[in-house]
């Protein structure tokens, strides 16, 4: 059964400290991997898709980065605007519960 | 804007009752996905359709069904609500080749359900 499993379920960053979030995932055949960024209240927006090992994409102070078992989405230097949850889906239509994500400024 | 639109915004009803939700998919996309999401499962993948035809079903109901229509719009039916129903339901569009899982989704709103 195709799976994804994202860690942690929350995180509150400080203005300017980076990190990392991850998804995990266990499917029978790679299609794409997608991350999403949802706002409360509101439909995820896209931002990435990976299809191969060794991918990276890139937009302003993320990136996301694609092995044959997970995938992370690094944020560098963040800014409140970009508290938000970041999902991340494989094959299209299985989703992860998301990353919660809080700036603190 | 996605460009997707989804009717209504929100609804309150009674258990027992019966709803439809509509959505209207961007201009072009031929598959439409419905989704459920609420606060302890995340968003699960209800069931897709490709130009007028069902094409994958996820974790749906009996009491749910979907259609369609030549106009490509779509509509979700929920019927005999619980309580355990109330949730967000996402409507999303994509240009897709008939069976094929790649490409981006664009959401919409969404239609906030709430089952007393």
């Amino acid at each position: 059964e195709d799976q994804v499993t994202q860690s942690p379920e929350a995180l509150r960053l400080q203005e300017g400290e980076s990190s990392s979030l991850n998804c995990s995932y266990t499917v029978s055949g790679l299609r794409g991997l997608f991350w999403y960024r949802q706002d409360p209240g509101k439909g995820p927006e896209f931002l990435f898709t990976l299809y191969s090992a060794g991918e990276e994409k890139e937009k302003e102070r993320l990136k996301a980065t694609l092995t044959k078992k997970e995938s992370f989405l690094h944020i560098t230097a963040p800014k409140p605007e970009d508290s938000a949850t970041y999902l991340c889906a494989v094959n299209k239509i299985i989703f992860g519960k998301g990353t919660r994500l809080h700036i603190l400024p | 804007d996605s460009g997707v639109t989804q009717t209504p915004k929100h609804l309150i009803t009674a258990t027992g009752q019966r709803v439809t939700l509509r959505c209207s998919p961007r201009s072009g996309d031929l598959s439409v996905y419905w989704y459920q999401q609420s606060l302890d499962q995340g968003l699960q993948f209800l069931i897709q359709y490709y130009n007028g035809e069902e094409r994958a079903k996820g974790n749906i109901l009996e009491r749910f069904s979907a259609q369609q229509f030549p106009d490509l719009h779509s509509e979700l039916n929920l019927s005999s609500l619980e309580l355990g129903d109330s949730a967000l339901y996402f409507c999303a569009s994509s240009v897709s080749l008939a069976g094929a899982n790649t490409g981006e989704l664009f959401f919409g709103e969404g239609s906030r359900l709430t089952v007393l």
